[in-house]
């Protein structure tokens, strides 16, 4: 089974700290992603990387950046974080190839700025 | 996403009852993900639709795509607690499956 890990299910984090959110899979998947979830909004994607140290903006890109200098690894960084920036984290892999292949998703960070 | 319309947005029936939830896209699909949430989880895969007319189904659950590509339903017969949760559907409008575009989510409680 294909396995995506998040480091933390919930976080607290004071408003101007930076925050690391990082994500593991283990199916040497080529493709990542950072989304958040917010209620009523869905899932808006931030970043995703289709390779080691490549990387892509989504829609949501402002206040955020990404790192991936290993394959299995995603990493979702807040420089400053700021209220607006409490949500619901979720990291994706997905293969890549021919064929269409689902995302398959973590668990989820429950991330909270005060 | 105005992309992708999901509605309802909440819906709430009694065992036994089968229901309905749709996406609907202002663009050609060139797939159609749906996936299911347990409150405060990750999302599980259900199913995937590519061609005009396909349907698919697992257990209780169907889902189809219409004809035109634009419009997916998720239809659930004889609902159980177990099928209680968000359920998103994720729309692939670039052809490479490589960045979805996800609906607002329905949320189903199913009463016992």
């Amino acid at each position: 089974d294909v396995k995506v890990t998040q480091s933390s299910r919930y976080l607290v984090k004071r408003t101007g700290e930076k925050v690391f959110l990082e994500c593991v899979q283990d199916m040497d998947h080529e493709n990542m992603f950072w989304y958040r979830q917010d209620p009523g909004l869905g899932l808006r994607l931030i970043y995703f990387s289709y390779d080691v140290k490549m990387k892509e903006k989504g829609d949501i890109p402002e206040g955020y950046s990404v790192s991936r200098e290993k394959k299995e690894r995603f990493s979702l960084i807040l420089e400053s974080a700021s209220t607006n920036q409490t949500s619901m984290y979720l990291c994706a892999s997905k293969r890549s190839g021919g064929g269409v292949y689902e995302q398959y998703f973590g668990p989820g960070t429950r991330l909270t700025v005060t | 996403s105005q992309e992708l319309e999901q509605s309802p947005q909440s819906l709430i029936v009694q065992e036994g009852k089968n229901l309905t939830i749709n996406c609907t896209s202002s663009k050609t699909l060139y797939g159609l993900y749906w996936y299911k949430q347990k409150y405060g989880e990750g999302l599980i895969f259900l199913m995937m639709l590519q061609k005009g007319g396909e349907e698919k189904s697992h257990e209780k659950i169907t889902a189809k795509l219409d004809e035109k590509k634009q419009q997916s339903s998720l239809h659930i017969t004889a609902s159980q607690p177990s099928h209680a949760g968000i359920y998103l559907c994720g729309a692939d409008f670039s052809g490479s499956a490589r960045q979805l575009t996800f609906g607002s989510g329905t949320q189903l409680t199913v009463l016992p």
